[in-house]
């Protein structure tokens, strides 16, 4: 079972460039999201989706796009990057409805440095 | 803005001892998740929580709902070495999507 997968695992970028973080979930997920974690910080909501066309801004959404063209893949875009953007990325997924609806899923992480 | 309070910080315990850590929300909350987190890896699901009172056990690890719903605690008993990891708290609270996380607590155990 693939779950929740992100690519790529690592990434070095130069300050200014841009890039994307792919995500693909295979359980029909309608909730998708992206967070990053940063030491002593948990775990920080960049943006989510509640469904195909349907995005929003999470915590801490400056610097980063999403879009939602289809239910499994929700990719992330650092538009110009910044050293701060240096983190662990994660995307994850959940049902969105039902008792059971809120209980997320992560991806492996996406382990970004910028230089 | 909404607030977990996670604690503690870090525990450096010996093996088969008894663990405890817990989350505390200024919000109420509808569902309660704990996750574990090994180096280089993402967050896995440990237990789930969705009323309150519950109480859910997986395994050596016991997780509860708090009555107040603006609390929770996981225990892992007879720890070992294998146990060692980041653990998170989560709680996610009705109006939306809004899942909030605490800041961890890293687990150290020696065998």
């Amino acid at each position: 079972n693939a779950g929740v997968t992100q690519t790529p695992k690592f990434q070095v970028l130069k300050t200014g460039q841009s890039m994307t973080l792919q995500c693909a979930q295979d359980m029909n997920h309608e909730y998708m999201s992206w967070y990053r974690q940063d030491p002593g910080m948990g775990l920080r909501l960049i943006h989510y989706s509640v469904g195909a066309g349907i995005t929003d801004q999470g915590e801490v959404p400056n610097g980063y796009n999403v879009s939602r063209s289809t239910t499994e893949d929700f990719p992330l875009r650092l538009l110009s990057a910044a050293p701060s953007q240096t983190s662990v990325y994660f995307c994850a997924s959940s049902r969105g409805q039902g008792a059971q609806g809120n209980t997320i899923y992560f991806g492996e992480g996406s382990w970004l440095t910028v230089v | 803005g909404q607030q977990l309070n996670q604690s503690p910080q870090s525990m450096f315990i010996q093996e088969g001892e008894d663990v405890s850590m817990n989350c505390t929300s200024s919000s109420i909350f509808n569902t309660w998740l704990w996750y574990k987190q090994d180096p280089g890896e993402g967050p896995v699901l440990l237990i789930a929580l969705y009323k309150a009172g519950e109480l859910t056990s997986n395994g050596r690890l016991t997780a509860q709902f708090g009555i107040t719903r603006k609390d929770s605690f996981l225990n892992i008993s007879a720890s070992i070495p294998s146990d060692v990891g980041i653990y998170f708290c989560a709680g996610h609270y009705t109006g939306g999507f809004k899942t909030i996380f605490g800041a961890g607590t890293r687990l150290f155990v020696k065998a």
